[in-house]
């Protein structure tokens, strides 16, 4: 099975600030890698697929990269909207999940 | 419009049984691989399990091999997972979902206590 360690756990930012989260894949997952959004109490909205693709609706201030087994999520010019838990996913294998990374703001 | 409807949740006592259903529209449901995935409460999400578009292939996570069954019917657009001995570590919302993709259902909450 294909482990995701995904981190920080927990993020402090300021209006403005530019954020980045990680998630290293156990093995290589050839960029089948997706990025969601929680808010709580909704279901989780996909942000980013296949490494940096992003999904219809999502700002540009969101972006991804990596390959291999290294992958970045970042959120540039965090505004209050922001305000959420990120959890990566790979896809190339069954489904793994990161464990999340939860976003606050200063 | 692609709508993903969970229901069947509910409490039940540990060692019991429970059957959570998904009525999926505005897609051919028969097209596509789909997935339960779940989350405790205050805790991070979990993949439980995954079908293939045909119902041919069925995948699981460790701790529910043997105990959770997910099955398909493509005439009724209906997603399906059968809980089994269910346990107090499976108490969460499930959600099923379309593949790794941005289709979620709302979730419904499982709460396994006696």
């Amino acid at each position: 099975d294909i482990q995701m360690t995904q981190s920080p756990p927990s993020l402090s930012a300021s209006l403005g600030d530019k954020v980045t989260i990680t998630c290293q894949a156990s093995q290589n997952i050839n960029k089948y890698i997706a990025w969601y959004q929680q808010k709580p109490g909704k279901a989780p909205r996909l942000l980013i697929r296949y490494t940096s693709t992003l999904e219809s609706g999502t700002p540009s201030r969101f972006s991804g990269s990596g390959s291999g087994r290294d992958y970045s999520f970042s959120i540039s010019n965090v505004e209050s909207e922001d305000i959420a838990s990120y959890y990566c996913l790979q896809y190339d294998n069954l489904f793994t999940f990161g464990s999340g990374t939860k976003l606050e703001i200063k | 419009e692609v709508q993903l409807v969970e229901s069947g949740g509910g409490l039940v006592q540990p060692g019991r049984s429970l059957k959570l259903s998904c009525a999926a529209s505005g897609f051919t449901f028969s097209n596509y691989y789909m997935a339960w995935v779940r989350q405790a409460p205050t805790k991070g999400l979990e993949w439980v399990a995954s079908i293939t578009n045909s119902g041919g292939s069925t995948y699981y996570r460790d701790s529910v091999k043997g105990r959770f069954t997910i099955s398909r019917d493509n005439a009724k657009s209906t997603l399906y997972l059968q809980m089994d001995s269910l346990r107090s570590e499976d108490t969460a919302t499930y959600y099923c979902t379309r593949g790794a993709g941005p289709y979620w259902g709302q979730g419904t909450l499982v709460t396994v206590s006696s």
